[in-house]
């Protein structure tokens, strides 16, 4: 099994350009979530969603917009990109049950000049 | 807001030796999670303790859990040199799903 893909691996963008980072899990996970990961500040919660059709903010949300149409994706739309926003973003699913382990991808690299 | 706070921030030790990472959180929870980062890649679930228990063993690692000072202990024994990694915990958050992640623990092992 792949597990969780994220595409593009690296990512250049300019400042008030979109773009879309890509999340597929192949495990037939419910939920799914984005982190952003920063030097000293670890892993902060984007948004995260516990099923197709269902999303909701984390602790960072500002910037950043999801959509879950189906099970298996769940992109994660830059609308204006910032150079706050330079980051390494994961992506991971879980599986339905309560304690399920969290299951992520490598990431993606973004850098925003 | 980041629940879980990893003490030392780093760690240097040689091959063979005990590497033990702290975790303190603020609010109560139902379970805990640690997790691994090698350099570049992402997370990997190493062990979950829950509520009701105090210790759990997984190879090497050894979980310790005390809900009445909140906090976590992960032991590493006779470390390696591909133990390097970072470790981070986790507790649950949003009843139980996308957790919240403490700022890790940089483990490094010299042979």
């Amino acid at each position: 099994n792949a597990g969780v893909t994220q595409t593009p691996k690296f990512q250049v963008l300019k400042t008030g350009q979109s773009m879309t980072l890509q999340c597929a899990q192949d495990m037939n996970h419910e939920y799914m979530s984005w982190y952003r990961q920063d030097p000293g500040m670890g892993l902060r919660l984007i948004h995260y969603s516990v099923g197709a059709g269902i999303t909701d903010q984390g602790e960072v949300p500002n910037g950043y917009n999801v959509s879950r149409s189906t099970t298996e994706d769940f992109p994660l739309r830059l609308l204006s990109a910032a150079p706050s926003q330079t980051s390494v973003y994961f992506c991971a699913s879980q599986g339905a049950s309560y304690n399920s382990p969290l299951h992520f991808g490598n990431g993606t690299r973004l850098t925003v000049t | 807001s980041q629940q879980g706070e990893e003490d030392p921030q780093a760690l240097s030790i040689q091959e063979g030796e005990n590497a033990t990472m702290n975790c303190s959180y603020k609010t109560s929870i139902n379970n805990l999670q640690w997790y691994r980062q090698n350099s570049g890649r992402g997370l990997v679930h190493l062990i979950l303790i829950r509520s009701n228990e105090r210790e759990k063993h997984s190879g090497r690692l050894r979980v310790t859990l005390d809900t009445s000072k909140k906090s976590s202990s992960l032991l590493i024994t006779a470390s390696r040199a591909a133990d390097t990694a970072s470790y981070f915990c986790a507790t649950d958050a949003n009843s139980g799903y996308a957790l919240n992640f403490g700022k890790g623990t940089s483990l490094l092992v010299t042979p």
